[in-house]
């Protein structure tokens, strides 16, 4: 079945260290792959997207993301983080020609000052 | 800001009744998608509108239905609350099925 995993149901890290938020999805062909922010009580806000071409693709409020193709994964990253980057971050993909985008479970960010 | 507006923010409701939700989608997006977020859980895909037609439907029973009107605003209508429709409910448009912005969504707590 198509599926989007996140391993990392939470993750603490402290101010102005480097984060890695890791995705993998299980789908016969390669799919659009999103990353998504929601901050307490809101709605989603897509960071970035993979569609094809150049596998490290840049995002808004610093953030990129790696996709390779032979591990399955699209990670999110980010050199330093903010207090303000405290939120769950959620991984989707999207067949193409296809209706839904499929989330993973999330990973709930802590940011320690 | 998305351009994607949501009403109510929250909404109570008890066992068994029935409950409208709306979304105005943001200019221009002719596709709209509705999901459901119970808590500590990942958006789950409910159905999706295209030029006032369904457009695919998630694994949710017949209970859920929708509209879309011609502005390409939409409703997200349930029947026959239960327990477990309590969750947020995001609505999302796209100018094409690739990209889905989001609303803020609706609280729906039922009793």
């Amino acid at each position: 079945a198509q599926s989007v995993t996140q391993p990392d149901i939470h993750i603490t890290v402290s101010e102005g260290a480097s984060l890695e938020l890791r995705c993998n999805y299980s789908y016969g062909a390669t799919p659009y792959l999103f990353w998504y922010v929601q901050s307490p009580g809101q709605g989603l806000q897509l960071l970035l997207k993979y569609f094809s071409g150049d596998t490290l693709v840049q995002g808004i409020k610093g953030f990129e993301a790696e996709f390779k193709r032979s591990q399955s994964s699209f990670n999110l990253r980010k050199p330093s983080v903010h207090w303000s980057d405290a939120a769950e971050y959620f991984c989707a993909a999207l067949v193409q020609g296809a209706q839904k985008l499929v989330f993973g479970q999330g990973t709930r960010l802590t940011i320690n000052p | 800001e998305t351009g994607v507006t949501q009403s109510p923010t929250h909404l109570i409701k008890t066992r068994g009744q029935q409950v409208t939700l709306r979304c105005s989608s943001q200019s221009g997006h002719n596709t709209v998608s509705w999901y459901q977020q119970a808590l500590g859980q990942g958006p789950q895909f409910i159905f999706q509108y295209y030029r006032e037609e369904e457009n695919g439907r998630g694994n949710f029973p017949p209970r859920f239905s929708g509209l879309q009107f011609p502005n390409y605003s939409s409703e997200l209508n349930v029947n026959a609350l239960e327990l477990d429709d309590s969750a947020l409910y995001l609505c999302a448009s796209s100018p094409s099925t690739n990209i889905q912005y989001f609303g803020a969504g609706t609280r729906l707590s039922v009793l």
